[in-house]
């Protein structure tokens, strides 16, 4: 299982919006409706921000939110503010073992 | 509210045996997976392998298959993570986390930092 494709940065001023993009293959992200994003702060453990492709565990924010085409799946965050400043991982199951696979992260910003 | 409560940092030597532990509760220990993730310092989450508790049944990503051992014990509620021979390269944090909605990792431990060197 190869890692999922995220690009290493992004960045955003505070109340614009930043996309990041994670992209897999029909064995992972394009097989399966089971892409989640996690957000980790330094020194924190990661944090569920998103599973199901779209669908937001209770507590995140609506500013939140996930879609997928193909094989590449994306994390909008919109109005950004400065605590979403953070890594953040995409995951997607990929089938067998029930081992999923993640993506290498991407730093986000804020400005 | 599910809680999972990992063991403290060790400090080992190359070559030295080691278990660490992750604790559960607020839920039923054997109903739902368990996965073990590790971080090396500076670097991105990687998946160990996971483990269903009610049968015990482990599962290893590849590249940590045959270096490490994931087990559970039902009668307390605990999953762990064991070493026979530690290497240099196992020096990370171990996160253990539950499975839930949509193959997704929704309850976390605190991480567990794991260091080896001589």
């Amino acid at each position: 299982q190869s890692a999922l494709t995220q690009p290493p940065s992004a960045s955003g001023s505070p109340g614009q919006s930043v996309t990041i993009s994670c992209t897999g293959t029909s064995s992972d992200v394009g097989g399966y409706n089971y892409v989640s994003w996690y957000q980790q702060h330094p020194g924190k453990a990661p944090k569920l921000m998103i599973y199901e492709v779209n669908k937001r565990p209770s507590g995140v924010p609506d500013r939140f939110s996930g879609s997928k085409s193909g094989n590449t799946a994306s994390l909008t965050v919109s109005g950004l503010q400065s605590e979403d400043e953070a890594d953040y991982y995409c995951s997607s199951h990929a089938g067998s073992n029930n081992l999923g696979v993640f993506g290498g992260g991407t730093k986000l910003t804020v400005l | 509210e599910v809680q999972l409560v990992q063991s403290g940092a060790e400090v080992k030597k190359p070559g030295e045996s080691l278990k660490i532990s992750c604790k559960a509760s607020g839920y039923s220990f054997t109903n739902f997976w368990i996965g073990w993730v590790r971080q090396m310092p500076g670097k991105g989450l990687e998946w160990v392998g996971v483990i269903y508790p009610a049968d015990s049944d482990p599962r290893y990503s590849p590249s940590f298959q045959g270096h490490l051992t994931i087990s559970a014990d039902t009668s307390i509620g605990a999953a762990f993570l064991q070493w026979s021979s530690l290497q240099a390269s196992d020096t990370a944090i171990y996160y253990c986390a539950r499975l839930g909605d949509g193959y997704s990792y929704g309850s976390w431990g605190q991480g567990t930092l794991v260091t080896v060197s001589s």
